[in-house]
């Protein structure tokens, strides 16, 4: 089984600051590997798709990059509506797994 | 708008069995893998299992393999998990999820239904 380490557990930014968001992969996962937002009380929402594509409807300061086993998702400046809990996911082999999360709060 | 909304959780005693159910709607859901994802208690989000649209491609979590049978019905529009011989290892609030496109990510989800083990 992949697992997925991110860093850091949070993250203690203002708005308008960049945030910088780790994934590392146990063994490579190429570039299937995608990240998701999670706010209170929602489900999780798809972000980014293998690696550096942004999903439907997703603002332009999100942004993925890396590829094997290390993975970053920035957001260039922070709105208020972007402090949650970012998930990174890799579906390269079964089982898919999830990484532990990063919450990104208010500074 | 596309919906998935559990039914079948519950309190159930070590060793005993639950059927989970997942409605679909607002999508053809036979175009769509669909899979189960839990959340433990104080734990991370765990892929339990994942079918294919027409059935022909399962897969299951280690841990759940041997104990857990996931179905759907393509005419009724609905997923199921058949979980059997449950420990407390499997208590979560189990998720109905949508694959997204022909990626293996998730797009929608369901609001969760929670699973008891205990005697």
């Amino acid at each position: 089984e992949i697992v997925l380490t991110q860093s850091p557990a949070t993250l203690s930014l203002s708005p308008g600051e960049r945030a910088t968001l780790s994934c590392r992969a146990s063994q490579s996962v190429s570039t299937y590997l995608g990240w998701y937002q999670q706010k209170p009380g929602q489900a999780p929402r798809l972000l980014i798709y293998d690696a550096s594509n942004r999903a439907t409807g997703i603002p332009a300061r999100f942004s993925g990059t890396g590829s094997g086993t290390d993975f970053t998702l920035t957001i260039s400046s922070l709105e208020p509506e972007d402090f949650a809990v970012y998930y990174c996911q890799q579906r390269s082999s079964w089982p898919f797994t999830f990484g532990p999360g990063t919450k990104v709060d208010i500074k | 708008q596309v919906q998935l909304v559990e039914s079948g959780g519950g309190l159930v005693k070590p060793g005993g069995s639950l059927r989970l159910s997942c409605a679909a709607s607002g999508f053809t859901f036979s175009d769509y893998y669909m899979g189960w994802i839990r959340r433990a208690p104080g734990e991370g989000l765990e892929w339990v299992s994942y079918i294919s649209r027409r059935s022909d491609t399962i897969y299951y979590a280690d841990s759940v393999k041997g104990r857990f049978t996931i179905s759907r019905d393509n005419a009724k529009n609905s997923l199921y998990l058949q979980m059997n011989s449950l420990g407390a290892e499997d208590m979560a609030v189990y998720f109905c999820v949508r694959g997204w496109g022909g990626y293996d990510y998730v797009d929608y989800w369901g609001q969760g239904t929670l699973v008891t083990v205990s005697s």
